[in-house]
Formats: C-alpha cells, sequence, structure tokens
C-alpha cells in the first residue's frame, strides 16, 4: 500500500522553538509539498520541491524552511516557533504536473 | 486572478440520496481537475479526477462533470452513506501551474440516518 508517513500526529511545541516535522513517501515521486490547513482558509502552500535538494517557496513561506536531501525525504523547519504556527500541517507528494497529490495524515502542531 | 471555489459551504443530505457538490474555477489554462474527500482529523483522500479532453468520468457511486464552457466541476455521489460524511475539496492544475494543485475551501457533507 503505498503511502506519505509523517512522523507524528500530534506535537505540542512551545514558543521560540525549533521544531522539526518529517515526511517520508514511497512512491518514488518527484515532487513533494507542505501545506498547512487552517479552518476557513483552507489548504495553504508553504514550501515544495520537485527535486533532491531543490526548494521553491509557496504562497506563506515565511517563518518556515525546508530540507530535502533523499527523494523520499521533506522535512518542513519551523526555525522559531509562535502560536500563529498552531495548525494541521499536511504533506503531499506526486509525479511531475499534472496529476493528483498523495497526501499524508497530517500533524496537528500546538504552539504554546 | 485564478480561484478554485466552491458554491455551497455545507451540504445536508438524507441517506440513500444522491448528493452534488459544485465547484467554479477560474483559470481557462486549467487541465487537470480532481475531488479529494477529508475525513475529520485525516488527510484528503482521492476520490476522482478528469482531464479537460472528458467532461464526465465514472467511478464507484462517485461520478464527476465537467463543464469547460462555464467553468464548472460537480462530483456526484450516488445513495449517499453515513460514511460519505466529510469536507470535500475539488482541486485544478495546468502545466502553467507547475505541477502544484490549487485548492476549492471544501464543502462539508452531512449524512443523516
Amino acid at each position: 500500500d503505498v503511502k506519505v508517513t509523517q512522523s507524528s500526529r500530534y506535537l505540542v511545541k512551545r514558543t521560540g522553538e525549533k521544531v522539526f516535522l518529517e515526511c517520508v513517501q514511497d512512491m518514488d515521486h518527484e515532487n513533494m509539498f507542505w501545506y498547512r490547513q487552517d479552518p476557513g482558509l483552507g489548504l495553504r502552500l508553504i514550501y515544495f520541491s520537485y527535486d533532491v535538494k531543490m526548494k521553491e517557496k509557496g504562497d506563506i513561506p515565511e517563518g518556515y524552511s525546508v530540507s530535502r536531501e533523499k527523494k523520499e525525504r521533506f522535512s518542513l523547519i519551523l526555525e522559531s516557533a509562535s502560536t500563529n504556527q498552531t495548525s494541521m500541517y499536511l504533506c503531499a507528494s506526486s509525479l511531475p504536473n499534472p496529476y493528483g497529490y498523495t497526501f499524508g495524515s497530517g500533524t496537528r502542531l500546538t504552539v504554546v | 486572478g485564478e480561484s478554485v471555489g466552491l458554491h455551497l459551504p455545507t451540504l445536508s443530505v438524507q441517506e440513500g440520496d444522491n448528493s452534488i457538490i459544485n465547484c467554479a474555477y477560474s483559470n481557462s489554462a486549467s487541465d487537470y481537475f480532481i475531488w479529494y474527500k477529508q475525513e475529520s482529523g485525516k488527510g484528503p483522500q482521492f476520490i476522482i479526477d478528469i482531464r479537460s479532453n472528458m467532461d464526465k468520468r465514472q467511478g464507484q457511486r462517485v461520478t464527476v462533470l465537467l463543464n469547460k464552457t462555464v467553468k464548472h466541476l460537480s462530483l456526484q455521489i450516488a445513495a449517499t452513506q453515513p460514511g460519505d460524511s466529510a469536507v470535500y475539496f475539488c482541486a485544478e492544475s495546468g502545466n502553467n501551474q507547475g505541477g502544484k494543485l490549487i485548492f476549492g475551501q471544501g464543502t462539508e457533507l452531512s449524512v443523516k440516518p
């Protein structure tokens, strides 16, 4: 069963902490994406990557960075967590465009 | 600017009835469309997709209709069941989107027993 795996379902972090959200896919997909999902705002693209070691800013990259050292792994980093980064974070992967995404189960992050 | 939106934010149907969820898009260059289902606390799951060279595609209990003339997409669910209760998102993409999907806001479907 092909899948996208996010390392944590729930996380609670303190303001100012550096936070790592990990995502691994086993489908050999080139494209990987990080979204956050908030009530009333829908899915908003943070960063995406089309290949190893490359990254592109999405619509809301401020306060985040990413790393893609291997094709199957795409990490989202919150350099200094803030309460307004409390959200559901969704990772997805896909074949080159245009194709649908396969999503992970999401990580619900709470910053206190 | 380009956008994908849903006409209704909520939809309530009786178990066994058919459901129709609508979506409007504004980018006439979009050539790929997809519907996702998201249950509470879970990630979105693929339901069905359609490319612009088609106007209808059927899956198991689901049908997607594409009207390019009016830039409208719909998802029909036959014999709706309680397990269909979820938020449904449409999304669109095209070669000018660099592989990115543009998502609508979602419609919450509630199935009454």
